[in-house]
């Protein structure tokens, strides 16, 4: 099956420093990314398409400057969050779309914990 | 507003028991329907997918739709205690862009 793989799994930082998280889609080409956080025991809630070669789409309320989206190949996305504040501790998730199906099931990755101190 | 609905649980289950997960959506077009299921702390994997009517069995797993109700279930035969986790049900909207729309999930507690 598809695999995707997002790294690092885990990541801690201070206050105001940047993260960057990629996303990998290791067996397929995957023309649409998507970005999603998640809140202890909350739901998936969708933070920016990204699509191979363009600007991403971002959600209602979520900051693209704060939260900087790069999809420069087909297989490899980048979620960056800039000057991380506690607030922005999650659960960040990505998902990619294997461009060559049109039944649109989507394949995760891992998932990055991000604690910011 | 385009939404999926599922009961939030838990829905507590006895080792052994079928398993039957719900949900109900909004937008009369969609054209597929996924179940995923993730463990406390993991992303979600994909259990099943199916765009027709009726049902779609792989091994302990049935995912049943019915276009005309909007609704979309999945049955879990034999459940196991690995079973326990929450379930989403996410559907792919008419000219979504292959957005899926994603439910709130249903916890499910299976019983030894």
């Amino acid at each position: 099956g598809a695999v995707v793989s997002q790294h690092p799994s885990w990541v801690i930082c201070k206050s105001g420093t940047s993260v960057k998280i990629e996303c990998r889609s290791l067996d397929f080409q995957a023309t649409t990314m998507f970005w999603y956080r998640q809140f202890p025991k909350q739901s998936l809630m969708l933070m920016a398409t990204s699509n191979e070669g363009s600007k991403a789409t971002y959600e209602q309320g979520v900051e693209k400057d704060k939260f900087l989206i790069n999809h420069a190949s087909l297989t490899l996305s980048t979620l960056t969050v800039t000057s991380a504040h506690p607030e922005d501790s999650s659960f960040y998730i990505c998902s990619a779309r294997d461009g060559s199906s049109n039944t649109g099931e989507l394949f995760f990755g891992e998932g990055s914990r991000l604690t910011v101190l | 507003q385009k939404e999926v609905e599922q009961n939030s649980g838990p829905l507590s289950v006895p080792e052994g028991a079928i398993a039957s997960l719900n949900c109900t959506y909004s937008d009369r077009g969609s054209q597929s329907f996924f179940w995923y299921r993730q463990y406390s702390g993991k992303s979600p994997e994909l259990i099943m997918f199916i765009y027709s009517n009726g049902d779609k069995e792989d091994g302990r797993f049935t995912a049943q739709l019915n276009k005309a109700s909007q609704y979309v279930s999945l049955l879990i035969r034999d459940s196991q205690p690995s079973d326990s986790a929450t379930y989403l049900c996410a559907v792919n909207p008419m000219d979504s862009n292959y957005q899926l729309i994603w439910g709130a999930g249903t916890k499910l507690i299976i019983k030894p």
